[in-house]
């Protein structure tokens, strides 16, 4: 199946840092989904993005849909501690998504 | 609240049982979606309905048995599992399966306890 690389693996940052993480893929996508994953909850999707090239926001977070297609980034500005949790890429090809492995951030007051 | 309940949210079994986990969506969504979450790991997709017709099915041992009655609920039959099979099982649903409908939204999770 597809690989999906992300990361860092985990971040710890002072509360009001901004943060950057990024997903990396061989293969090209025509969709990439950014998901935050709380403890003990199920995944819920904070952006998705449709074009290459495309840039959205949502609040504090933006991300990128990278120009070769094979990649995306996820920035968020001034963390706040709810901003702790998992955050997981999703790349489409065909009908399918497929997930990355998370990057777990950790912000301290 | 995302839509999509998942019940029990935790479950723990012995090899020898049978049991069910359920999932209900109330998007108005026509494709649901059973997912495997282990540590460390990539979501492993499962199962996949589309109009309550099967049409993913990743090679997932016969101990798990899938079933979607209509498009709102789903269904997933656990039988003589391994403790190998301990994890969280997510429950998603989206808008179609196709292209640009396939957007999919999760349930919180049953996490199982294989012992």
């Amino acid at each position: 199946g597809q690989q999906l690389n992300q990361s860092p693996q985990s971040m710890f940052i002072q509360e009001g840092e901004d943060v950057s993480m990024n997903c990396t893929s061989s293969s090209i996508f025509n969709t990439w989904l950014w998901y935050k994953q709380d403890p003990g909850e199920g995944p819920v999707l904070l952006i998705a993005l449709y074009k290459a090239g495309e840039l959205t926001s949502n609040g504090r977070l933006t991300a990128q849909f990278g120009i070769t297609r094979k990649d995306s980034f996820l920035n968020i500005s001034a963390s706040i501690p709810s901003d702790v949790g998992i955050y997981f890429c999703a790349g489409q090809s065909g009908n399918q998504f497929y997930f990355g492995t998370g990057t777990s951030l950790t912000v301290i007051p | 609240e995302t839509g999509v309940t998942q019940t029990p949210r935790h479950l723990v079994m012995g090899m020898t049982n049978k049991k069910s986990l359920k999932c209900e969506q109330h998007l108005g969504h026509n494709a649901m979606y059973w997912y495997k979450q282990s540590a460390k790991k990539p979501l492993e997709l499962m199962f996949v309905y589309s109009l309550e017709e099967r049409v993913e099915n990743n090679s997932v041992p016969s101990r798990f048995s899938p079933e979607c009655p209509n498009s709102s609920h789903l269904f997933l039959h656990l039988h003589t599992l391994q403790p190998e099979d301990s994890a969280l099982y997510l429950c998603a649903s989206s808008q179609g399966f196709t292209l640009a409908k396939n957007i999919q939204y999760f349930g919180a999770g049953t996490r199982l306890s294989v012992l």
